[in-house]
C-alpha cells in the first residue's frame, strides 16, 4: 500500500466524451506526475505538477490537462476521447521533483474508450 | 532525447532457477536508473535504485542490478526465483536535474514455473 489512491478504478467511456481522473497523493508529498501505460507497454510520461503548477509534459496533445489542489491531490482530465486513449492511467506522487525521492504509484484507472 | 530498450519481452523460467533482465539506455547526460515491479492489475512498485556511487545495487526481495556506464545497461538479476516473482518488469531512466520524468522501457514479463 502507497498510500496513493486513484479514482475510479476502472470506467468506460464512448468516444468524443471528456473524462476526469482522480488522485489523491500520499500525506506530505508535494509532487504528482500522470502516466498512461497502453497494452503491453511500458507508461509514458503526460506531465507533472508541483505545487499547483505544471512541471513538464510529455508527448501529449493540448486535450490531456491537469490540475494539482491545495492539498496536492490532482486530476487529469482528457477531451474529446479517441480509441487509442484506452489504457491503464497511473499517478504518481514524491516528495519533490527529482530522481533521489522515490515516487509512489497508485493502482491505476483502468480507461476503456468504445 | 533519451531511450530505454528491455531486449526480452518475456522471460519463462523455472523456480529456483537465476534470472537476468536487460536492460539499455541511450542518454547524452548523466541519469539516475531505476527498476520497478508491476503485479497484475496493480501499479509500479519500486524494486531498486540507482542515484550514485557503488554500481551494484540491491534490493530487500534479493534482486540486484548493476550499473554500467560504459556498456550503458541496468541489468537485473535474481540469483534464484520464486514463485511470487510472476510480475511485469520495468527499467526506467530520469534526467538528471531536468525534472522528474520517468522514462521507461517496454517491460519484461517474467513467468515463473514450478
Amino acid at each position: 500500500e502507497t498510500g496513493v489512491t486513484q479514482s475510479p478504478t476502472h470506467l468506460i467511456k464512448t468516444r468524443g466524451q471528456q473524462v476526469t481522473l482522480r488522485c489523491s497523493s500520499q500525506s506530505g508529498h508535494n509532487t504528482v506526475s500522470w502516466y498512461q501505460q497502453a497494452l503491453g507497454q511500458g507508461p509514458q510520461f503526460i506531465f507533472q505538477y508541483y505545487r499547483e503548477e505544471e512541471n513538464g509534459r510529455g508527448n501529449f496533445p493540448p486535450r490531456f490537462s491537469g490540475l494539482q489542489f491545495p492539498n496536492y491531490s490532482s486530476e487529469l482530465n482528457v477531451n474529446a476521447l479517441e480509441l487509442d486513449d484506452s489504457a491503464l492511467y497511473l499517478c504518481a506522487s514524491s516528495l519533490a521533483y527529482g530522481g533521489n525521492t522515490e515516487a509512489f504509484f497508485g493502482q491505476g484507472t483502468r480507461l476503456t474508450v468504445v | 532525447a533519451q531511450s530505454v530498450t528491455q531486449l526480452d519481452s518475456q522471460v519463462p523460467v523455472f523456480e529456483e532457477a537465476p534470472v537476468e533482465l536487460r536492460c539499455n539506455y541511450s542518454s547524452s547526460v548523466s541519469v539516475y536508473l531505476f527498476w520497478y515491479v508491476q503485479y497484475p492489475n496493480q501499479g509500479l512498485q519500486l524494486l531498486l535504485k540507482y542515484l550514485s556511487g557503488s554500481t551494484l545495487v540491491e534490493s530487500i526481495n534479493g534482486f540486484e542490478a548493476e550499473f554500467n556506464k560504459s556498456q550503458t545497461s541496468f541489468h537485473l538479476r535474481k540469483p534464484s526465483v520464486h514463485i511470487s516473482d510472476t510480475a511485469e518488469y520495468f527499467c526506467a531512466v530520469l534526467r538528471r536535474a531536468a525534472g522528474n520524468k520517468l522514462t521507461f522501457g517496454g517491460g519484461t514479463r517474467v513467468l515463473v514455473k514450478p
